[in-house]
């Protein structure tokens, strides 16, 4: 039974330009939330999507979009990429049981924005 | 933002010894809590949680105490081993809402 999966697991841009993070849920989760972890601080909540709908969505500028595909699958796209963007990038999935209950992470995307 | 803190606390244990990390949570309304372990490289994985109807549960080797009237949540680890070095995270859920992680805590066993 596979965990959540993303994609890729390292990354470099630069200032300005845009990203696409990938995430794949673990196998009978229909809910997939995404977080920012600056280095040596807790996952920062950026927003969670359940039936291909952001139901929830923390504070972060609209430059953060995501979506969420009919297999569960979800992306998060990041605008206008600023340095201070660099962050690992996780993404948790949760079964109907509770929006936040028992929250499966990722291995995140470790974004560097030079 | 929520989770502050630019330097991790850091819990130093002796192999075998118990492993006591605490964690103040900032939201009288939030009714679910969940410990997370981090290891380097990885993301949090989730060791145990607890309801806000609940002042304690017990798990494998893993003990949560909640303590609401002071807003205080503890994770106690017996015989803590060399595999248990992590960062631990204290996270709460105001009433359905989003996981709002703590600051976290840096745990190092010595053998």
């Amino acid at each position: 039974d596979a965990g959540v999966t993303q994609s890729p697991t390292h990354l470099i841009k630069t200032r300005g330009q845009q990203v696409t993070l990938r995430c794949s849920p673990k196998s009978g989760h229909d809910t997939v939330s995404w977080y920012q972890q600056a280095l040596g601080q807790g996952p920062q909540f950026i927003f969670q999507y359940y039936e291909e709908e952001e139901r929830q969505r923390g504070n972060f500028p609209d430059r953060f979009s995501g979506h969420q595909f009919p297999n569960y699958s979800s992306e998060l796209n990041v605008n206008a990429l600023l340095l201070g963007d660099s962050a690992l990038y996780l993404c948790a999935s949760s079964g109907k049981a509770g929006w936040n209950e028992k929250l499966f992470f990722g291995s995140g995307t470790q974004l560097s924005v030079l | 933002g929520e989770s502050v803190g630019l330097h991790l606390p850091t819990l130093s244990v002796q192999e075998g010894d118990n492993s006591i990390i605490n964690c103040a949570y900032s939201n009288s309304a939030s009714d679910y809590f969940i410990w997370y372990k981090q290891e380097s490289g990885k993301g949090p994985q989730f060791i145990i949680d607890i309801r806000s109807n609940m002042d304690k549960r017990q798990g494998q080797r893993v003990t949560v105490l909640l303590n609401k009237t002071v807003k205080h949540l503890s994770l106690q680890i017996a015989a803590t081993q060399p595999g248990d070095s992590a960062v631990y995270f204290c996270a709460e859920t105001p009433s359905g809402g989003k996981l709002i992680f703590g600051q976290g805590t840096e745990l190092s066993v010595k053998p």
